[in-house]
């Protein structure tokens, strides 16, 4: 079975502090990911890692900044919080096959931004 | 730009009755589909996929289908049960180089006891 572990399922920060989101998956997955979930807008890509060292951005990437220098980890680092990252941080993994690949979520960290 | 769109953000069915869940792509590249629950306060979990060369596909209480000409596909859940209230979104993808999925907005099921 595949896991997908988050740091921390609630977080309050801050305007202006630096966040760190940590992300670890258990299944030697090649791809990892982070989205946000917002009321009405459904998962939006942020950043995902297509290899140790490897980013690329998705679709909603200002105001945020990736890390993974280990294969079972992926960090998303919000360099200045401000309110309006205050969202649902989902991340997930996938094994990186050809094909259908399908994506394993970890169950999110709600951050407040204050 | 949408290119994954779930019109539907809510629906209400009673507990043994069909639930019928749509989505409509416009990227004709799209070639895997997939679909995810989410229960509140958790992450998604995977349910069911589909691929472009498919038109159906079955799994248990679950059915995926796939209109190609009209970039369409549904979610029907037969028959459904309480524990099936969830939110639903679909996914898409047809760039198989970066694995990347585009999600709808999903669909809030409520399924009456």
């Amino acid at each position: 079975d595949v896991k997908v572990t988050q740091s921390s399922r609630y977080l309050v920060k801050r305007t202006g502090e630096k966040v760190f989101l940590e992300c670890v998956q258990d299944m030697d997955h090649e791809n990892m990911f982070w989205y946000r979930q917002d009321p009405g807008l459904g998962l939006r890509l942020i950043y995902f890692s297509y290899d140790v060292k490897m980013k690329e951005k998705g679709d909603i990437p200002e105001g945020y900044s990736v890390s993974r220098e280990k294969k079972e980890r992926f960090s998303l680092i919000l360099e200045s919080a401000s309110t309006n990252q205050t969202s649902m941080y989902l991340c997930a993994s996938s094994l990186g096959q050809g094909g259908l690949d399908t994506q394993y979520f970890g169950p999110g960290t709600r951050l407040t931004v204050l | 730009d949408q290119q994954v769109k779930q019109n539907s953000p809510s629906l209400s069915v009673q507990e043994g009755r069909i639930s019928i869940l749509n989505c409509d792509y416009t990227n004709s590249m799209f070639d895997y589909f997939l679909w995810y629950k989410k229960y509140p306060a958790e992450g998604p979990t995977f349910l069911i996929s589909i691929s472009s060369i498919k038109d159906k596909n079955e799994d248990g209480r679950f059915t995926v289908f796939l209109n190609k000409s009209a970039k369409h596909l549904s979610l029907h859940i037969v028959p459904s049960q309480p524990g099936d209230s969830a939110v639903y979104f679909c996914a898409a993808s047809g760039d198989s180089g970066t694995y990347k999925y585009i999600f709808g907005t999903g669909t809030r099921l409520k399924v009456l006891a």
